[in-house]
């Protein structure tokens, strides 16, 4: 049963600390997402690659967000610094995009980050 | 540029009752329509997708939505709601093209005994 994993799920971290978030796509998906989930904004998107290139990192904010993929197993999301505003819910997802096609997007657990 | 609203952030229905939870999209284009499912403490489920096939769509889990262009909506209903139904649902639109989806607000679905 292929699954987007997340890890870590669950990160309490101080204010000013780094944060490192990974996600390993489905196997053979092209496409990989970043979404922030809070109470207050909903489900926003803040960067998405494709074929490991970044295509669109706008919802995210530049000075401390950074997204990678340094290989196409692995997509990392760092914080530096962190501040409590921060704090959500982050979501992966991949999906397999084809010419035509209409782009499902299949989603990790998601991880929880606390800054304090 | 495409656009989603839910009508409603919270739902409440008895179990047994129906359920029905709202979306409007708004697309230059003839759009790609999803509902996705969020139980606590998880990641979003798909449960159906329009394609532009037939307008009445069956996903999981008992649900279907209807897609009806003359009023841009894409509407979830479910006949007999069950407990197992409480979550959070989202939906979500899509052109044809390569860009991400874009997700409503969400609605929050309690059942209730």
């Amino acid at each position: 049963d292929a699954r987007v994993t997340q890890t870590p799920r669950h990160k309490v971290t101080e204010m000013g600390q780094e944060v490192t978030m990974r996600c390993q796509p489905i196997l053979g998906h092209n496409t990989v997402f970043w979404y922030r989930q809070t109470m207050m904004q909903g489900l926003e998107l803040l960067a998405y690659f494709r074929n490991r290139a970044p295509l669109d990192d706008s919802g995210m904010p530049k000075d401390r967000f950074s997204a990678e993929m340094p290989d196409a197993t692995l997509a990392t999301l760092k914080i530096q610094p962190s501040e409590p505003r921060d704090s959500a819910v982050y979501f992966c997802a991949s999906g397999l995009v084809l010419a035509g096609s209409y782009n499902e997007q299949f989603f990790g657990p998601g991880t929880r980050l606390t800054v304090l | 540029a495409q656009s989603v609203t839910q009508l409603g952030s919270h739902v409440s229905v008895s179990e047994g009752a129906l359920v029905l939870l709202r979306c409007n999209y708004s697309s230059s284009v003839p759009p790609y329509l999803f509902w996705y499912v969020q139980y606590p403490n998880q990641g979003l489920q798909l449960l159906l997708k329009y394609t532009s096939a037939a307008t009445l769509v069956k996903g999981i889990n008992g649900f279907e939505a209807e897609f009806k262009k003359s009023e841009t909506s894409f509407h979830l209903t479910k006949p007999s709601a069950h407990m197992s139904d409480a979550a959070e649902y989202f939906c979500a639109v899509r052109v044809k093209g390569n860009t991400p989806l874009v997700f409503g607000k969400g609605t929050r679905l309690s059942v209730i005994a």
